[in-house]
């Protein structure tokens, strides 16, 4: 199985402030048709995940601007810039390159 | 787009339980869907995928005990759940995909299964 290896497990920022988050896979993510499936989900507080970027760095439907996806192979980053109140939460990488499909453990963001 | 799961609660282990997800505001047909789990105050764990044209994938850990499955007509996703261990105890969400690998772009509000004697 891939195993996704996120990091930091938590973070605290201020509003205003821009964090990263790194998501490292045990095998590059490159499918066989040349993409790279490698998706970024936010759980809010008592919440169901919520997808934020597909494919590395596609924003999700309604995800605003200030979160971005960089990355290849088997090296991704989530970075969120300018943080808001609404963006506490668990943030969690996830491969669909390779069967079965795995998660990393999850970022807790949490506002100073 | 909704996703509503049902059919979760309280089964002692060795039993069975059927979860359902109702699917409304797309083509249930044409896409394929998930079950992913988390278990109480952990990260997130896939079960099953199932194609739009009914293939379907598990993970090892609940091969040969979970069976997805989905009745296009009602537009509704399936999971029958058999010989319940207390570690499957989680809240099951399911989940659309646009395809095979495009990952998780709608989720439910999930269904809480507890399996304790």
């Amino acid at each position: 199985d891939v195993v996704m290896t996120q990091t930091p497990p938590s973070l605290s920022v201020a509003i205003g402030q821009s964090v990263s988050i790194s998501c490292k896979s045990s095998q590059s993510l490159v499918y066989s048709d040349g993409k790279t499936y490698l998706h970024w989900l936010l759980q809010s507080p008592g919440r169901s995940p919520k997808r934020l970027i597909y494919q590395v760095s596609n924003l999700g439907s309604g995800v605003p601007d200030r979160f971005s996806g960089t990355g290849s192979q088997k090296d991704f980053t989530l970075k969120i810039s300018r943080v808001e109140a609404e963006d506490l939460g668990v943030y969690y990488c996830a491969q669909t390159t390779h069967f079965p499909f795995t998660f990393g453990s999850g970022t807790k963001l949490e506002i100073k | 787009v909704q996703l509503v799961e049902s059919g979760g609660g309280l089964v002692q282990p060795g039993k069975s339980l059927k979860l359902s997800c109702s699917a409304s505001g797309f083509t249930f047909s044409s896409y394929g869907m998930h079950w992913i789990r988390q278990a109480p105050g952990k990260g997130l764990d896939w079960v099953a995928y199932i194609s739009s044209s009914s293939g379907t994938v598990y993970a090892d850990a609940v091969k040969g005990r979970f069976t997805i499955s989905r009745d296009n007509a009602k537009n509704t996703l399936y999971l029958q759940l058999n010989s319940l261990k207390s570690e499957d105890t989680a809240i099951y969400y399911c989940a659309r995909t646009y395809q095979t690998r495009g990952g998780f772009d709608y989720w439910g509000q999930g269904v809480m299964v507890t399996v304790s004697s």
